[in-house]
């Protein structure tokens, strides 16, 4: 079984400071790791994903991502946020490993970025 | 914009009507996806179609009925529905099924806003 973890509804950060979205994660194999955000009455836009490799992935906006083997997670990261950044934003995982069909990604709740002048 | 339309974006229906979502992609994908999204939970897989054959049907009550006559279109038939199916509706699509790099991203349409009475 495959699961993700978003342990925080709500982050509020000043506009101009740097920002961490928290995901964990639970695959019985090697993880395939995404982020995505949603606007208001928008779908899912995609933001980056992690496969293989470097373990920082660096994705559209600004956006970056940290993969963690050992502590089995993949915050996503910032380096100064804009007030455009304020969404919904999700991670998710698949476990490259799973077998049948489907490419079936596991979601987590979402967490809510608010950016603030 | 991801290349994936959606229409209506908002449907209001009540639990005796018969009505259908539409989904289209413009990416040349050969897989579609629907997905459930309500408030404060994690996105809901509900099928997945794979050259116009569906390969996952994730549990989802026979009052939601999809149809793909084509790689490039998606549909999702609904009849007597229920209060509780009253969410937001995605659609995505992805290259096809397999998991190597860059081949399993899914783009999301904008959603179908459904609300059952």
């Amino acid at each position: 079984a495959q699961s993700v973890a978003q342990p925080e509804d709500q982050v509020n950060v000043a506009e101009g400071n740097p920002l961490t979205v928290k995901c964990t994660y639970s695959v019985s194999g090697n993880p395939y790791l995404f982020w995505y955000v949603q606007y208001p009455n928008r779908g899912l836009q995609f933001l980056l994903k992690y496969i293989t490799g470097d373990n920082l992935v660096k994705g559209s906006y600004g956006f970056e991502a940290e993969f963690n083997k050992s502590q089995t997670s993949f915050h996503l990261k910032k380096p100064s946020a804009l007030v455009s950044d304020s969404a919904l934003y999700f991670c998710a995982v698949r476990d490259w490993g799973l077998t049948g069909g489907g490419n079936k990604l596991t979601f987590g709740t979402g967490t809510q970025l608010k950016v603030e002048l | 914009e991801t290349g994936v339309t959606q229409t209506p974006r908002h449907l209001v229906m009540g639990m005796t009507n018969k009505k259908s979502l539409k989904c289209e992609q413009h990416l040349g994908h050969n897989a579609m996806y629907w997905y459930k999204q309500s408030a404060k939970k994690p996105l809901e897989l509900m099928f997945v179609y794979s050259l116009e054959e569906r390969v996952e049907n994730n549990s989802v009550p026979s009052r939601f009925s999809p149809e793909c006559p084509n790689s490039s279109h998606l549909f999702l038939h609904l009849h007597t529905l229920q209060p509780e199916d009253s969410a937001l509706y995605l659609c995505a699509s992805s290259h096809d099924l397999s998991i190597t790099s860059n081949a399993d991203t899914q783009y999301f349409g904008p959603g179908t806003r459904l609300t059952v009475l």
